[in-house]
């Protein structure tokens, strides 16, 4: 069983829909929680961070972490066409109390929001 | 500040060969991640240095994998005798005092 897992979609919405993507992981070491965006060919760009439990929103976008249930969801409110790319969920443990360290990635949601 | 630039961006070798990528980070960055994504999945860790200290290898590493780090600048990631299970994007990312990696537009290995 993988430590990160991801619903793999792909997922197909109307533009303006509220998109929701999750990952459920099973390492309870983690601390670090992230979200990645990433476009055909290009490396994975950061979008959203989270430090343990909480909820963090930015723009558009809102990020939840429930460590107790070890899940955590990004949320993408009025979705647009340019939104469309895989986004992939990432996890670490720190090293040292700090964020250093490797992260574990999910597989990856691919979505393509249609206009 | 030109982001992680890496080099190159497609390599097609024959398998046997070696083969050698190169990441150049942010210049203010000490720390320095090597992944390897194959398609529809998410980036693998490899290794990561902090400076050039080589603080941690992937068992996903084998011998044949060798990376470095001189001088804690620039970074270079060597496959010998390359398998066709290599094929992959290697992406190179680092990291300063704060969280979160920025990740270069990788290398594109095709081993034929």
């Amino acid at each position: 069983q993988k430590e990160v897992e991801q619903d793999p979609g792909p997922l197909s919405v109307p533009e303006g829909a509220i998109v929701s993507l999750n990952c459920t992981y099973s390492n309870s070491a983690f601390q670090y929680f992230m979200w990645y965006r990433q476009y055909s060919r290009k490396g994975p760009e950061l979008l959203m961070y989270t430090y343990s439990s909480g909820n963090k929103e930015d723009g558009r976008f809102t990020a939840q972490v429930d460590k107790s249930s070890k899940y955590i969801s990004l949320f993408i409110r009025d979705s647009q066409p340019s939104d469309s790319a895989t986004y992939l969920c990432a996890m670490g443990a720190g090293a040292g109390g700090t964020s250093y360290g490797k992260l574990t990635f999910g597989q990856g949601t691919i979505l393509t929001v249609h206009p | 500040d030109t982001g992680v630039s890496q080099d190159p961006r497609h390599k097609i070798t024959k398998r046997g060969q070696n083969v050698t990528f190169r990441c150049d980070p942010i210049s203010e960055h000490n720390r320095l991640y090597w992944y390897r994504q194959t398609l529809g999945q998410g980036p693998e860790f490899l290794t990561y240095f902090q400076n050039e200290a080589q603080l941690e290898k992937s068992r996903l590493l084998s011998d044949r994998f060798s990376a470095e780090r001189p001088k804690g600048s620039f970074s270079t990631l060597e496959i010998q005798r390359t398998e066709q299970g290599d094929s992959a994007m290697y992406l190179c990312a680092s990291a300063g005092a704060n969280y979160g990696y920025t990740f270069g537009s990788g290398t594109r290995l095709t081993v034929v």
